[in-house]
C-alpha cells in the first residue's frame, strides 16, 4: 500500500515563525500536492508538483512556498506564520497516468498559530 | 470557472439507504471521484466514474450523468461507521491537472 507520511500530527507555532511541514511518499509517485482544509471551506489546493524541482501554484498560494528537491519529499513552508494559517494541512500524492489517478493522502498536520 | 456543489450535511438511520448528490460545472471533464473522510483522518478513495452509469462496489455505489453534470453516491445498509464526510472531486482536464474538490457532505448515521 502507498504510504504518505507527514512529519507532525499536531504543531503549535507563534506568529512570525518560519514553519516547515514535511511530506514523504514511498511509492515513487511523480505528483505531490499540498492542501489545507478548513470547516465550511473544504479542501483548497496550495501548491503542487509534477516532478522534482518543479512547482505550480494552486488556488491559495499566498503566504506559502514549497520545495521538492527529491522525488519522494515535498515540503510546505510558511515563511512567516500568521494566525489565519491555523488549519489542517494535508499532503497527497499520485502517479502519472493522467488525472484519473487517485490521490493518496497523508494523515494531516493540524497547525495552530498563536 | 470550476464549481462543485454537494449538500453540507445529511442525517440517516442505521440500516437505511442514503444518496449523496454532487453537481458540477467545470471547463472540461475527465472523471469524477468520491472520497470518504472520517473526522480527524485523511480522505480515502471510494470510487471513480468516467462513463455514464452506475458503478457498484459492495454497499457503496456511484452514479454519473455527464450530460447533466451530476453524480451521486449511494450507501446501502448504513452502519454507524459510515458517519463521515464524503467528498466529490472532478478531474476537469486530461493530463496532469489537480482535482477540483467540493466542500464535502457530512453524513451522520443515527440509531
Amino acid at each position: 500500500d502507498v504510504k504518505v507520511t507527514q512529519s507532525s500530527r499536531y504543531l503549535v507555532k507563534r506568529t512570525g515563525e518560519k514553519v516547515f511541514l514535511e511530506c514523504v511518499q514511498d511509492m515513487d509517485h511523480e505528483n505531490m500536492f499540498w492542501y489545507r482544509q478548513d470547516p465550511g471551506l473544504g479542501l483548497r489546493l496550495i501548491y503542487f508538483s509534477y516532478d522534482v524541482k518543479m512547482k505550480e501554484k494552486g488556488d491559495i498560494p499566498e503566504g506559502y512556498s514549497v520545495s521538492r528537491e527529491k522525488k519522494e519529499r515535498f515540503s510546505l513552508i510558511l515563511e512567516s506564520a500568521s494566525t489565519n494559517q491555523t488549519s489542517m494541512y494535508l499532503c497527497a500524492s499520485s502517479s502519472t497516468g493522467g488525472s484519473n489517478e487517485k490521490l493518496f493522502f497523508g494523515s494531516g498536520t493540524q497547525l495552530s498559530v498563536l | 470557472g470550476q464549481n462543485i456543489d454537494q449538500p453540507t450535511e445529511m442525517t440517516a438511520t442505521e440500516g437505511a439507504i442514503v444518496q449523496i448528490n454532487c453537481t458540477y460545472q467545470t471547463s472540461g471533464f475527465n472523471g469524477l471521484f468520491w472520497y470518504q473522510q472520517h473526522a480527524g483522518e485523511a480522505p480515502t478513495f471510494l470510487s471513480y466514474n468516467v462513463l455514464d452509469g452506475l458503478e457498484e462496489k459492495g454497499r457503496f455505489s456511484s452514479f454519473l450523468s455527464r450530460s447533466k453534470g451530476y453524480s451521486y453516491l449511494l450507501l446501502k445498509e448504513l452502519q454507524m461507521k459510515d458517519s463521515a464526510s464524503y467528498l466529490c472531486a472532478v478531474s476537469a482536464f486530461s493530463g496532469n491537472t489537480p482535482l477540483v474538490f467540493g466542500k464535502g457532505t457530512r453524513l451522520s448515521v443515527i440509531a
